[in-house]
């Protein structure tokens, strides 16, 4: 019983925004979005998370719907680096929490 | 920062020998969770400790996988005997205590192959 759904698989164009959605329609009021990424053979990478309000790193925003059914997250200049599995997940905890991956969404960068 | 360790990067063996992976947490991180990814099941959580002891163990497959957590700076997971289907990468992860930041670091990875 998957709690997020992601399109399997999205391209962008190299220096353009990259948009990336996730539905988590039956989220919980305590649970949090994380999203990650994984590279080719690398270990998964944290990106960003929130509660109810949008968020804003070094590495992406995170724009989340106010009824915290949906949310995006946005690599704002894609770079060919960014060519990744980007996974959305809900959680209730911070750390000691078990982080379930689902499938993601596999994002090409195209130059 | 060296992040977290694992070792061996690749190991190649044979059905029924005994295989250990090794992992290192980031110091001061007390939460370290094992991760299993093949490209039928995607990244599965097989264990997680906090403090050294085991909370969730219900994502090991069966018995002849174990872990351990003998000190905050060391972790073992092993399978014995091991069989051509637990070809996968493992992956190992810290966090810190809950409440901080949320983030799983995660290690390069330990890829495995059963003969």
């Amino acid at each position: 019983d998957a709690k997020t759904t992601q399109p399997p698989s999205m391209d962008c164009a190299e220096g353009r925004a990259a948009n990336l959605p996730c539905n988590h329609s039956t989220i919980s009021g305590n649970e949090y979005v994380y999203w990650y990424r994984q590279i080719h053979s690398q270990g998964p990478q944290y990106i960003i998370h929130g509660l109810k309000n949008n968020e804003t790193n070094e590495m992406a925003s995170l724009i989340i719907t106010e009824d915290r059914k949906s949310s995006t997250l946005i690599l704002p200049h894609a770079t060919l680096r960014d060519t990744a599995v980007y996974y959305c997940i809900v959680a209730t905890n911070f750390g000691n929490e078990k982080l379930t991956f689902g499938t993601g969404t596999r994002l090409t960068i195209i130059p | 920062d060296a992040g977290v360790i694992q070792s061996p990067r690749h190991e190649v063996t044979e059905m029924g020998q005994e295989v250990t992976l090794r992992c290192k947490p980031i110091s001061g991180h007390n939460s370290l969770f094992w991760y299993r990814q093949t490209m039928m099941r995607g990244l599965e959580l097989l264990i997680y400790f906090n403090n050294n002891v085991p909370i969730d163990d219900s994502g090991m497959p069966e018995d002849r996988f174990s872990a351990k957590m003998p000190n905050a700076s060391f972790s073992t997971l092993k399978i014995q005997p091991s069989e051509p289907r637990d070809s996968a990468v493992y992956f190992c992860a810290s966090s810190l205590p809950s409440g901080v930041t949320g983030e799983l670091f995660f290690g390069e990875g330990s890829r495995l192959t059963v003969l």
